[in-house]
């Protein structure tokens, strides 16, 4: 089956550390990746997708086809990054298909 | 441009009964998605809806059913509601149905099954 994982449920980090969050697909095609972020009391938004290739609040993320992997990354963490992030696919026929997600906290 | 807008925030139905949620989807967005997300889960997809059509179903019972007006405005609707349904509902709404344009997220409906 199709799935998204997300293997830790909670990561624990002090300000200024290196982050990484870990995200692992099956997926038979090509996938089309994204990272959404959830902060507290806000609605999900689109943190970054692979096919932009682009760098949001200091995060990246590479698709990495040999490991099936989309790891969201940042070499400096801040205390504005606590939220909950999830890591999701699109597949035609179903939209978005979600990780469980992964709640980052960063501690001064 | 309003965003995404989800009626209502949240209401509190018993068992047995039938509850319609509502989407507006962001100007110039044709298709809208539902989600289910149960506390401490990601969101589960329920329907996409493209130019009125249904593009895709998750795998949810018959009793959930969603259509799409021509404002491309939605409603999801849930009969004979078991107290498993409660959840924060989520509406997304993107310019096609492909990932490519993105989703953008409603603030959801959290409804409680008492």
């Amino acid at each position: 089956a199709q799935r998204v994982t997300q293997p830790e449920k909670l990561l624990s980090v002090f300000k200024g550390a290196p982050v990484e969050l870990k995200c692992n697909y099956s997926y038979s095609g090509s996938p089309e990746l994204f990272w959404y972020v959830q902060y507290s009391r806000q609605r999900l938004q689109l943190l970054l997708r692979h096919i932009s290739r682009e760098s949001i609040k200091g995060f990246t993320a590479d698709l990495n086809k040999g490991e099936t992997s989309f790891h969201l990354k940042k070499p400096f963490a801040q205390e504005e990054d606590s939220a909950m992030y999830y890591c999701a696919f699109y597949q035609a026929g179903t939209a978005l298909i979600f990780g469980k997600g992964t709640t980052l906290s960063v501690s001064s | 441009d309003a965003g995404v807008t989800q009626s209502p925030t949240h209401l509190i139905k018993t068992r047995g009964q039938h509850v319609t949620l509502r989407c507006s989807p962001i100007s110039g967005h044709k298709s809208v998605s539902w989600y289910q997300q149960v506390l401490g889960q990601g969101p589960q997809f329920i329907f996409q809806y493209y130019e009125k059509e249904e593009r895709g179903r998750g795998n949810f019972p018959d009793r959930f059913s969603a259509r799409q007006f021509p404002n491309y405005s939605s409603e999801l609707n849930v009969n004979a509601l078991l107290l498993g349904d409660s959840a924060l509902y989520l509406c997304a709404s993107s310019p096609t149905t492909g990932g490519a344009g993105g989703y953008t997220f409603g603030s959801g409906t959290r409804l409680t099954v008492v």
